[in-house]
């Protein structure tokens, strides 16, 4: 089972939108609704932004969105602040095989 | 709230063992109800699933682990361990271990979805 593929890099300006991918197959993204996003600041452990496609823990600002198409995930930034430049990953259960599967992460830039 | 802290990292040979400890203290929590999820991170890489340990007992382990990491816990100690055997320079990372998220409708997301992360280990694999 291979990893998500996510996009290396993408940026925005302060108050912009920024909108990140995570391709899977129908094995996951496509076959379940436990998709998660997690947001990673340098040397820090990773932050749960996003749980089941679309749902926000307590205390994670709206501003983060998830949303899901065939075997397509994304995550939307919106209003972008510097405090969201990060490496943002996105996961996906692989119920075939029983496994949870990663992205490759995309570094989120601030310009 | 709950904590997590690791400990167990450090320099192995190659072919070689070590045992990585996950101690999680706190309240509000029932250690033994949780699902407990190692995770690693190779230098500059990504994240990587390498297996969870279920409530049940159960385990399930990523491809490039399975048969030389194992996964146990002592609730007493409410202590989750990662036995990693026959140990390879790529599994050189960052070792995490998290636990399943349970959402404000009671719904527990230990397979796919996780909010408590300890700070990390780590483990280097050289000669």
């Amino acid at each position: 089972q291979s990893a998500l593929t996510q996009p290396p890099s993408a940026s925005g300006s302060p108050g912009q939108s920024v909108t990140i991918s995570c391709t899977g197959t129908s094995t996951d993204i496509g076959g379940y609704n436990y998709v998660s996003w997690y947001q990673q600041l340098p040397g820090k452990a990773p932050k749960l932004m996003i749980y089941a496609v679309n749902k926000r823990p307590s205390g994670v600002p709206d501003r983060f969105s998830g949303s899901k198409s065939g075997n397509t995930a994304s995550l939307t930034v919106s209003g972008l602040q510097a405090e969201d430049e990060a490496d943002y990953y996105c996961s996906s259960y692989a119920g075939s095989v029983n496994i949870l599967l990663f992205g490759g992460g995309t570094k989120v830039t601030v310009l | 709230e709950v904590q997590l802290v690791e400990s167990g990292g450090g320099l192995a040979k190659p072919g070689g063992s070590l045992r990585l400890s996950c101690v999680a203290s706190g309240s509000g929590f029932s250690f033994s109800k949780d699902w407990m999820t190692w995770v690693r991170q190779g230098p500059g890489r990504g994240l990587e699933w390498v297996g969870r340990l279920k409530s049940s007992g159960s385990t399930d382990y990523a491809a490039p682990v399975k048969g030389r990491f194992t996964i146990s816990r002592d609730d007493s100690k409410n202590t989750v361990y990662l036995q990693m055997n026959s140990l390879r320079s790529d599994d050189t990372a960052v070792y995490y271990c998290t636990m399943g998220y349970s959402d404000s409708a009671g719904s527990y997301h230990g397979d796919e979805a996780f909010d408590i992360w300890g700070r990390g280990t780590m483990v280097l694999v050289s000669s």
